[in-house]
C-alpha cells in the first residue's frame, strides 16, 4: 500500500525567515507528485506539479520554489518567508491509472509572524 | 481552460434533510469530475469520482451523476448526518494530463441536531 508522510506537522516561523517543507511516497514508483497551499478559510490553489525526478512545473509561485530531488521526495521552500505564506500546505499523489484521482498528504500547518 | 463552479460559501442544514451540493464545470476535453471532502484540520479525501460509462457513483451514502448534457456532477444525499459537516470541493481534471485538477472554491457545510 502507498503512504504519503509530510513533515513537519506544523511550524510557526517568523517573517524573513527560510522554509522547507517536505514529503516522502512510499509503496509507488514515478509518481505525479504536486503542492497545494489552502489559505485560512480559502480553497486549494495547486502550487507545484512534478512528473518525474528533477523537473518541476509551476502553477502559481507565491515566491515559493519546489523541487524533486529522489522519485520518492518532494521539497518546498522559500528563503524568506512572508506574511501571506501562512496557511496549510498539502503535498499530494496521482499515478497512470488512478484516472487522475489526487491522494492528499495529512498537511503542514505554516504561521508566519 | 477548464473551470469549476460550485455551491460555495456556508451551507446549513439540519439533521436528517437530503443534501444537495451544485457543481456545473466548462471543459474542452472530456472531463473526469471529483468530489474532495476536507473534515476540520484533515487533508482532503476523495468522496467520488465519475465513471466513463455513467455509473453513478456512490460513497457513504453520498452520490452525484455526470451530465455532460447540462455539465453538472451535483453531489447529492438523501439524509444528512452529523459526520457530514465538513469542507467539500468540486473538482475537473482530464484523463492523462497528470499535472492540473482544477478545484471549485468549496463548500463549507455545516449539519446541526
Amino acid at each position: 500500500a502507498q503512504t504519503i508522510h509530510q513533515w513537519p506537522v506544523a511550524e510557526i516561523k517568523a517573517v524573513g525567515s527560510p522554509l522547507s517543507l517536505g514529503c516522502t511516497i512510499k509503496g509507488k514508483s514515478s509518481p505525479n507528485l504536486y503542492w497545494y497551499w489552502q489559505a485560512t478559510g480559502g480553497t486549494l490553489q495547486q502550487l507545484f506539479y512534478s512528473i518525474t525526478v528533477g523537473q518541476v512545473e509551476s502553477v502559481v509561485q507565491l515566491n515559493l520554489s519546489a523541487s524533486r530531488p529522489k522519485d520518492d521526495q518532494f521539497i518546498l521552500s522559500t528563503e524568506k518567508l512572508l506574511l501571506s505564506h501562512s496557511g496549510f500546505y498539502l503535498c499530494a499523489w496521482s499515478f497512470w491509472g488512478s484516472a487522475e484521482t489526487l491522494y492528499f498528504g495529512s498537511g503542514t500547518r505554516l504561521t508566519v509572524l | 481552460g477548464d473551470s469549476v463552479t460550485q455551491t460555495e460559501g456556508l451551507v446549513t442544514l439540519t439533521e436528517g434533510l437530503p443534501v444537495m451540493l451544485n457543481c456545473t464545470y466548462q471543459s474542452t476535453y472530456s472531463p473526469f469530475l471529483f468530489w474532495y471532502v476536507q473534515h476540520l484540520n484533515e487533508a482532503p479525501k476523495l468522496l467520488l469520482k465519475s465513471f466513463t460509462d455513467n455509473k453513478r457513483p456512490e460513497h457513504q451514502g453520498f452520490h452525484a451523476t455526470l451530465h455532460k448534457s447540462s455539465s453538472s456532477f451535483h453531489l447529492q444525499k438523501s439524509s444528512a448526518q452529523l459526520s457530514d459537516s465538513a469542507l467539500y470541493y468540486c473538482a475537473l481534471t482530464h484523463q492523462g494530463t497528470g499535472s492540473k485538477l482544477s478545484f471549485g472554491k468549496g463548500a463549507k457545510l455545516t449539519v446541526s441536531p
